[in-house]
């Protein structure tokens, strides 16, 4: 039972325009989402997060959208530039950003900026 | 910079054969996870430790497999016997979690890739 789906496995954006990532999920307990960014032979690493309470959260060319009633959660790159190159991954928790439970992952999205 | 440090980097091992992965957590978390990565299921949790003392090991293969922290600088993971369906990336993660502090994530080690043949 896949908890936190991320239906598409790649995506192709020139440099400079907007990449956005999808991720949907089924658990209404998840109440914190994070989207971690990960290139080959490295291990993950974490981008951004976002707490249920709100709706958006911003970090630079990174945002971040949550629609609670539609469980669904996006990662916008504004601009999107060739080093974004990488597989992103959805990653959702419950009980909050300081319970320190762990992370149901999706499948992961390869995001490629061509120059 | 801190890191979670993973060793072997890679390993490759014949079917029956024991692994034992090894994990160093950034000095300090009191969280350690284990995480698989496979192509058809992306991260799947393992395992995972809070002060040590384990709190979910679920997503794990009870039969073959086994999770410990002896100390809190290594966490280790064990497959006894290893089955060629085992070949994958392991990930071990740590991060340290206070209450009403939020986390911000875990920090990922490089991962150990099996392949068990």
């Amino acid at each position: 039972d896949q908890q936190v789906k991320q239906n598409s496995p790649s995506l192709s954006v020139q440099e400079g325009r907007i990449s956005i990532l999808n991720c949907d999920y089924t658990n209404s307990m998840f109440d914190y989402f994070l989207w971690y960014k990960k290139y080959p032979a490295e291990g993950p690493t974490f981008l951004i997060s976002i707490s249920s309470i709100k709706d958006k959260n911003e970090d630079g060319r990174f945002t971040v959208f949550l629609n609670k009633s539609a469980k669904h959660l996006s990662l916008h790159i504004v601009p999107s530039q060739p080093g974004d190159s990488a597989v992103y991954f959805c990653a959702a928790s419950a009980g909050g950003e300081t319970s320190g439970s762990r992370l149901t992952f999706g499948e992961g999205t390869q995001l490629t900026v061509n120059p | 910079d801190a890191r979670v440090t993973q060793t072997p980097r890679h390993k490759v091992t014949e079917m029956g054969q024991e692994v034992t992965m090894r994990c160093q957590p950034i000095l300090g978390h009191n969280t350690v996870f284990w995480y698989r990565q496979t192509m058809m299921q992306g991260l799947e949790l393992l395992a995972y430790f809070r002060n040590r003392a384990p709190l979910d090991d679920s997503g794990m293969p009870k039969d073959r497999f086994s999770a410990e922290m002896p100390d809190a600088t290594l966490a280790t993971l064990k497959i006894q016997p290893s089955e060629p369906r085992d070949s994958a990336v392991y990930f071990c993660a740590s991060g340290l979690v206070r209450k009403q502090a939020p986390t911000y994530g875990y920090t990922f080690g490089s991962g150990t890739r099996l392949t068990v043949v």
